[in-house]
C-alpha cells in the first residue's frame, strides 16, 4: 500500500502564496491523492483530487479559487495562493488502495499551516 | 443539505465496548459508501473502516482489526461502529465520511462533527 509523506509545517505572510506537498511512496506514481482541509476543533473537509495532470474532478463545495493543485512523478502539490487568516490549519493528503478484498485507505501525517 | 451526525462516544473502561452511531440526512444513504476515520488527541487523521453500499464488502484497518464492526441500516440511514476489547489506544474523536466513488477510487466528500471516545480506568 502507498505511504504517504507530508512536511509537519509551512507558513506564509498574509497575502503571500504556500506550496503543500504530499509524497507517494516509490512504485506509485500513477496514484491520485485527495486533499482535506481541517481547520482548528473542526472536522476535516474535502478540498480537492490530484494526479499527474492536475486536478481529478471537482473541488469541494465552497474551496475557494486561490487553492489549486498540481501533480509531478511522486509529488502532489496543493497550492495557496493569496493566504488569507481562515487557511490556517491542517492540511491531509489521503488515498485508497486495491478492491475487493484488499481494500486499505491511507492519510500523511499532515502539514500545519501558519499565516504569519 | 448532506448532513452526517455522529454520536454514541463518551468513557469506557479499557477492555470495554461501545457502540457509534452515525445519523446522515441530505442524500441517498443506500448508495454510497461510507468510511470511519479517527483522531487521537493532538495526532493525525487514522482510516478505521470503510463499509460498501449496501454493506456487502466491509474493510478495516490493522489497528482495528477484529475489534471492530462496521455496520448499516438503510432503513434508518444509519451507520454504526461496533467496539470491543477497547484499548487506551482507541482514545479518538470518531469521525464517520460520506465516500463519493470515481474512476480514481473512493473520497471524503462530506465529514460529520466527530463523537469522543476515551478510554480509561
Amino acid at each position: 500500500q502507498p505511504v504517504l509523506t507530508q512536511p509537519p509545517s509551512a507558513s506564509a505572510s498574509l497575502g503571500a502564496s504556500v506550496t503543500l506537498t504530499c509524497t507517494l511512496s516509490s512504485g506509485y506514481n500513477n496514484y491520485k491523492v485527495d486533499w482535506y482541509q481541517q481547520s482548528p476543533g473542526k472536522g476535516p473537509r474535502f478540498m480537492m483530487r490530484v494526479g499527474t495532470g492536475g486536478i481529478v474532478g471537482f473541488k469541494g463545495d465552497g474551496i475557494p479559487d486561490r487553492f489549486s493543485v498540481w501533480g509531478s512523478g511522486l509529488n502532489r502539490y496543493l497550492i495557496i495562493n493569496n493566504i488569507q487568516e481562515e487557511d490556517e490549519g491542517e492540511y491531509y493528503c489521503g488515498a485508497d488502495h486495491g478492491g475487493v478484498p484488499n481494500f486499505v485507505a491511507v492519510f500523511g501525517a499532515g502539514t500545519k499551516v501558519t499565516v504569519l | 443539505q448532506v448532513q452526517l451526525v455522529e454520536s454514541g462516544g463518551g468513557v469506557v473502561q479499557p477492555g470495554g465496548s461501545l457502540t457509534l452511531s452515525c445519523t446522515v440526512s441530505g442524500f441517498p444513504f443506500t448508495t454510497y459508501a461510507m468510511y470511519w476515520v479517527r483522531q487521537a488527541p493532538g495526532k493525525g487523521l487514522e482510516w478505521v473502516a470503510t463499509i460498501s453500499n449496501h454493506g456487502v464488502n466491509r474493510y478495516y484497518g490493522d489497528t482495528v482489526r477484529g475489534r471492530f464492526a462496521v455496520s448499516r441500516d438503510d432503513s434508518k440511514n444509519t451507520l454504526y461502529l461496533h467496539m470491543n476489547s477497547l484499548k487506551s489506544d482507541d482514545t479518538a474523536v470518531y469521525y464517520c465520511a460520506r465516500a463519493t466513488r470515481d474512476t480514481s477510487g473512493f473520497y471524503c466528500d462530506s465529514w460529520g462533527q466527530g463523537t469522543l471516545v476515551t478510554v480509561s480506568s
